[in-house]
Parts: structure tokens; sequence; C-alpha cells
């Protein structure tokens, strides 16, 4: 079943902008992730944070959770059009086989 | 990284037919596989867990019979979809996680459109 949810469901932005998308969840968690899928592709996994972290950054991404409010963002600074994508956060739940329950995705478009 | 291989990346079949796709991890041996299946603009779904020499673990909702699930070795697991309909179309996608622990990885999924 689906662990979150996402929004907003889709952004427009220009190139250069920020882009925030925010996700929440509903159970105890081991770990969030986020991960990008371009247009009928796979996932590419861009970062992970635990449970027991607040903040992360990886280049131009930076990831908050807050497990209080179970709740994470993921902030893309100075966009491209290359970031033009679906991004889906992901949690891993305790004692579940290491599977990932996905939210339900942000479609970001980046105008140039 | 490592890989994970899906075929095939699209298939087109006749309601009624089964299909199968594989998920194969290249270089890396896996207990574990997770299938997974994305409709249009949505989110992935998970399907179940696919064991090395046991049986899945479906999600609930899924019907086994439908979805047949075998993991038959440390690097391959194939999800057959049974008679299928045209409503079982959608992006199915596998991950695989290493028998050494760590991330998951995801094949690049496999587009089954059933006319």
């Amino acid at each position: 079943s689906q662990q979150g949810e996402e929004d907003p469901q889709a952004l427009s932005i220009q190139e250069g902008e920020n882009a925030t998308m925010n996700c929440s969840y509903k159970t105890s968690i081991n770990n969030l992730q986020w991960y990008r899928q371009n247009s009928g592709r796979g996932l590419v996994h861009l970062i992970l944070i635990r449970s027991n972290e607040r903040e992360k950054h990886s280049g131009r991404l930076r990831v908050t959770l807050d497990t209080s409010k179970k709740s994470s963002s993921l902030l893309i600074t100075a966009s491209r059009a290359a970031d033009t994508a679906s991004y889906f956060c992901a949690t891993r739940v305790y004692g579940g086989y290491n599977k990932l329950i996905f939210g339900a995705g942000t479609r970001l478009a980046v105008h140039p | 990284g490592a890989v994970v291989s899906q075929h095939p990346s699209w298939v087109i079949c006749k309601s009624g037919t089964s299909v199968k796709i594989e998920c194969r991890s290249l270089d890396f041996q896996a207990t574990t596989m997770f299938w997974y299946r994305q409709f249009p603009k949505q989110s992935l779904m998970l399907m179940a867990t696919s064991n090395e020499g046991s049986k899945a673990t479906y999600e609930q909702g899924v019907e086994k019979d439908k979805f047949l699930i075998n993991h038959a070795s440390l690097t391959l697991s194939t999800l057959t979809v049974t008679s299928a309909h045209p409503e079982d179309s959608s992006f199915y996608i596998c991950s695989a996680i290493p028998q050494a622990g760590g991330e998951l990885f995801f094949g690049e999924g496999s587009r089954l459109t059933v006319l």
C-alpha cells in the first residue's frame, strides 16, 4: 500500500529557480530516500536520509527530515531544464524485508 | 554501479495470453527482489517481494495466481502475467538488493500493453 503523500503533484518553474517538493508518510521508518524518474524510464537514486538525521546535502540537492511530523522535503537549487522529471520519496519501514514504499510523486517541469 | 536488467523493455500481447518479464542482477547476487507496477502519471505500487528459493510475498490486493513470481536463482526473478487483460497494461519495474546489503537497485522497467 502507498505510504506517503507528496505535494505538489506538479510543479512548473523557470531555469535557475529553486524547486521544493514535500513528502509525508504514515508509519515509523528506518530511512527515507528520494528518487528521480525520467518519463517511461527506471528510477535513479538521489539521496538517502536516515531516521536520526535532520538534513543532508548532495550537490544541488538538500533533503530535510522531520520525524515528529513524519515529513520530508527535497530542495533542488538553481534548477536546470535537465532536472525535468518525476521525483518520488520512498520509505523503508521497520521489519519490511527492506522493501520501499513510494509516495505519490511530484512531476517537475523546468522551462529554459 | 550495480546494474539490474529487465527484459523485455516493452511487450505487446493479445488478451488472454501470458507474458513473462525477467529481472536480472548483473554484477551482484540478490536474495531479495521486488516487483512494482506503475500506471501512467502515478507512483510505483509494490506488488510482491521475491525471495530466492521460496514463495513470493504478495502485497494486499495483488492476485498471486495472476502475477506468478519465480526467483529460482540469486540473479534472476521472473514475473509472469497470466491470462493478460487490457487492464494489466502497465509499467512493471523490478528492484534488487545485494545479498551483502546496501541500497536497492532498479531495473529500467518493462512496458506491457495488452490489446
